[in-house]
């Protein structure tokens, strides 16, 4: 079945750059039947949606977010990334990826993130 | 960006009981509604998607209906299992948004 698992530093400096990658298994990215989403959740709040890419690199961002955030992918490693530049303690949260496809599944486990000095 | 209201916060309930969770869009979304359901510590887990369409796995005593800017979660039977947080997404506009949550507790 299809897995998807986050990767990355769980502790970032501020205003340094937050770098998550993703590894998709069970299936193959370069299909391009889907995109590819990243989410967050702070500690105790909400969901709220970052943004997504398609296997031929199109990306579709949060406007919030839009000036910090950049989404790839690497269809050679079935992965996809996230890059958060200039993070602050606001950006502290759980950041999980997840397959788009009109509704988000399946997702990551989940990776926290902690933005402190 | 869309903002998506969601009703009660929290629901006391116990097991066997119907829960209806509704969900209020600022605009009109069509039938670009999500459902999900997160337990403490674990991802979200997608229940419906399309407003009203069962994802594969997912119990019947889910359901889901609503178009336009409302729309219901309803769980026919409470099971143990269910108790946990319940939140809706809208894919129709960007950025997709999600409701603040509905948890559902044990009464």
């Amino acid at each position: 079945q299809v897995q998807l698992q986050e990767s990355g530093p769980g502790l970032v400096k501020p205003s340094q750059t937050l770098s998550l990658t993703c590894t998709v298994s069970g299936v193959s990215i370069s299909s391009g039947s889907y995109y590819w989403s990243w989410i967050r959740q702070p500690a105790g709040k909400g969901l709220e949606w970052i943004g997504r890419v398609y296997s031929n690199g199109n990306t579709n961002y949060n406007p919030s977010l839009k000036s910090r955030v950049t989404i790839s992918v690497d269809t050679s490693k079935n992965q996809f990334s996230l890059k958060l530049s200039s993070v602050t303690a606001a950006d502290t949260a759980v950041y999980y990826c997840a397959r788009d496809q009109g509704g988000a599944d399946p997702w990551g486990q989940g990776t926290l993130v902690t933005v402190s000095s | 960006d869309i903002q998506m209201t969601q009703s009660p916060s929290s629901v006391s309930a116990s097991v066997g009981d119907r829960v209806t969770i509704t969900c209020r869009a600022s605009q009109g979304v069509s039938s670009w509604l999500a459902w999900y359901q997160q337990k403490p510590g674990k991802a979200p887990k997608l229940l419906i998607y399309a407003a009203s369409s069962l994802q594969t796995g997912v119990p019947s005593r889910f359901s889901g209906s609503g178009s336009g800017t409302d729309f219901s979660l309803t769980i026919s039977s409470l099971q143990p299992e269910d108790f946990a947080t319940y939140y809706c997404q809208q894919a129709n506009s960007f950025p997709w948004t999600f409701g603040q949550g509905t948890k559902v507790e044990i009464k």
